[in-house]
This record gives C-alpha cells, sequence and structure tokens, in this order.
C-alpha cells in the first residue's frame, strides 16, 4: 500500500497567516504516461461531509476560494492557505488515487490561534 | 446538487454482518459517469478506503476487507450499498459514501462528493 503521511498534525494559525500542510507520499503518485499527479486534497468540518478542494495535486475544484492551492510532484505535496479565515477550521486529508487501495494521510486540524 | 445520504442500523451485533445503503440524488447512479464507494473512519483513526463499484457491477476492494466485504448496486432505486460479514468491535467507525470520478483515460480518480456519514458501532 502507499503510505501517505501529513504534517504536523495539528496547527494553530492567526486570521489571515498563511497556512502550509505538507504530505508525503511512500511511493511516487506521478503516472508518467499522461504526467498527471494522482493526488487529492479535502476538507472536513465537523457535522459536514467532506469537501474536495483540489485534485491532480494542484487543480482546485469549482468553487473553492482561491486562497486554497495545491503543489507538489512525485512524493511531496503542499496545500497552502494563503490568508487563513474563520470558516477554514477543519481537519484537512490528502489522498492518492495512484493505486489501489486508495490511501489517505492521517489528517491535519487547523485552528485559529 | 449533488447529494448522498447513508442509512442503515447504527448498532451491530459482533458476528452479524453490518449493511449500509447511499442513496444518491441529483444525478442517475447509472449515467456511468462515476463509480461509487465506501470510506470509513474509526474514532481518533484515519480514513480507510474499503472498496469502490463501477455501474458494470464490477468491483474492487481493499485487501484488509475483501474477504468480508460486498459492494453492490441498485439502479431502480439511485443507490448502492455496503455489506461487512463478520464485524467485530474494529469495525465500529463512521461509513461514508462517496462518488468518484475517471481520469480521461477512463481511471478512476478522486472522490468529488461525500455523503455526511453514519456512525455504526459493534456491540452485543
Amino acid at each position: 500500500d502507499i503510505v501517505m503521511a501529513q504534517s504536523p498534525d495539528s496547527l494553530a494559525v492567526s486570521l489571515g497567516e498563511r497556512t502550509t500542510i505538507n504530505c508525503k507520499s511512500s511511493q511516487s503518485v506521478l503516472y508518467r504516461s499522461n504526467n498527471k499527479t494522482y493526488l487529492a486534497w479535502y476538507q472536513h468540518k465537523p457535522g459536514q461531509p467532506p469537501k474536495l478542494l483540489i485534485y491532480w495535486a494542484s487543480t482546485r475544484d469549482s468553487g473553492v476560494p482561491d486562497r486554497f492551492s495545491g503543489s507538489g510532484s512525485g512524493t511531496d505535496f503542499t496545500l497552502t492557505i494563503s490568508s487563513l479565515q474563520a470558516e477554514d477550521v477543519a481537519i484537512y486529508y490528502c489522498q492518492q488515487y495512484y493505486h489501489a487501495p486508495w490511501t489517505f494521510g492521517q489528517g491535519t486540524r487547523v485552528e485559529i490561534k | 446538487q449533488v447529494h448522498l445520504q447513508e442509512s442503515g442500523p447504527g448498532l451491530v451485533e459482533p458476528s452479524q454482518t453490518l449493511s449500509l445503503t447511499c442513496t444518491v440524488s441529483g444525478g442517475s447512479i447509472s449515467s456511468g459517469s462515476h463509480y461509487w464507494s465506501w470510506i470509513r473512519q474509526p474514532a481518533g483513526r484515519g480514513l480507510e478506503w474499503i472498496g469502490h463499484i463501477y455501474i458494470s457491477g464490477s468491483t474492487n476492494y481493499n485487501p484488509s476487507l475483501k474477504s468480508r466485504v460486498t459492494i453492490s448496486v441498485d439502479t431502480s432505486k439511485n443507490s448502492f450499498s455496503l455489506r461487512l460479514n463478520s464485524v467485530t468491535a474494529a469495525d465500529t467507525a463512521v461509513y461514508y459514501c462517496a462518488r468518484g470520478v475517471y481520469d480521461s483515460g477512463g481511471y478512476p480518480a478522486n472522490f468529488d462528493y461525500w455523503g455526511q456519514g453514519t456512525l455504526v458501532t459493534v456491540s452485543s
């Protein structure tokens, strides 16, 4: 199985500050034949279903604010929130869909400082 | 807007079978444009993909659960279901259903919609 490791497990950030969450996969999730990176990011708020933020490592889903961005390649990925808003308090997960079984990172809890 | 809703018993006795249904609204499950998946999250732990089903009826299961899992689809009810046999306390979790998309080559890719999740407790 591809192991996904996120860091940090949690962080507290002031409103308006930049937030960075890291995700590392145990093997590359880049499919060379189409040059696509099989990685997604989800946001999960209490009492709500998880929400897709980013797919193909850097493509924002429709309606996702542009303060959210994804980057990285191969095995190292980053989700960045450029200016943290109160509504961004949530747990964030990365997920690889390169090879079954699909696997997720353990999650990063983002709180307001 | 697509909506997925899980339903089923919240309490299952050990050694019995866990059965859940995910009802899809806002889109047809038989369109063939998506695949349909189950994911779970035990309390205090991470997300675990259980498996998924394509509209053709073919399935793909997590090897860790494969011997106990069956996912099926009911196009007449626009729903798909999960059965997990011989449950133990380790199967206590919030169970989510989700819709997946395909890449340009027809390979299953990310999930785009999830249900709210339903807590299933395994206990006598």
